[in-house]
């Protein structure tokens, strides 16, 4: 069983630079969501979509965006990176609702911005 | 803003002692869930409570919801080496599809020989 994939599991980007955090389930879930994670910090929501074509804005969202055209696939995009995103990145998804399926993580993506 | 916290931060123990790692927050949640994360690995869900003065228990691990659904708590009896990993915490907000999910700030658990 895969799961929540996620690629790469490492990127180091200079200033500026753009890039895409895949992330695939296979899992037939209708919710996926992007999570940065910093020392200290927890969990920060950055983006989530409830559905093909549904996207909406979570705690962070500011210099990430994300399409949904399929069930199975959550990008994350960074438009033009900066060092205050250097974290690791986790994609998670549930089957309905956060409210009470579990969320399924992905094992991250560890991002360094110099 | 951080809206759960949670305490202690660290905690180093040796096996078979007791602990309790606590989430507050001023917020009322829909419901809470306990995740534990292991190096290199994304979080994995422990237990969901979702009822204000739920108690369950996985082993040995006993987890509550606070009466007013703002707190709660996660008591390891007799911790084992295997207990070793962040402990977070996050609190749903809502109960349909669009449901977000808070987390806490975490607790790292050590447990030694």
């Amino acid at each position: 069983n895969a799961g929540v994939t996620q690629t790469p599991k490492f990127q180091v980007l200079k200033t500026g630079q753009s890039m895409t955090l895949q992330c695939a389930q296979d899992m037939n879930h209708e919710y996926m969501s992007w999570y940065r994670q910093d020392p200290g910090m927890g969990l920060r929501l950055i983006h989530y979509s409830v559905g093909a074509g549904i996207t909406d804005q979570g705690e962070v969202p500011n210099g990430y965006n994300v399409s949904r055209s399929t069930t199975e696939d959550f990008p994350l995009r960074l438009l033009s990176a900066a060092p205050s995103q250097t974290s690791v990145y986790f994609c998670a998804s549930c089957r309905r609702s956060a409210y009470n399926s579990p969320l399924h993580f992905g094992n991250g993506t560890r991002l360094t911005v110099t | 803003t951080q809206l759960l916290e949670q305490s202690p931060q660290f905690l180093s123990i040796q096996e078979g002692e007791n602990l309790t790692v606590y989430c507050n927050s001023s917020s009322v949640f829909s419901s809470l869930q306990w995740y534990r994360q292991e190096p290199g690995e994304g979080p994995v869900l422990l237990v969901t409570v979702v009822t204000g003065g739920e108690v369950k228990k996985l082993k040995r691990l006993t987890f509550q919801f606070g009466d007013a659904r703002k707190d709660s708590s996660l008591h390891i009896t007799a911790a084992q080496p295997g207990d070793t990993g962040l402990y977070l915490c996050a609190g749903a907000r809502g109960t349909g599809t669009a449901s977000k999910l808070t987390f806490g700030t975490g607790t790292r658990l050590q447990v030694t020989l």
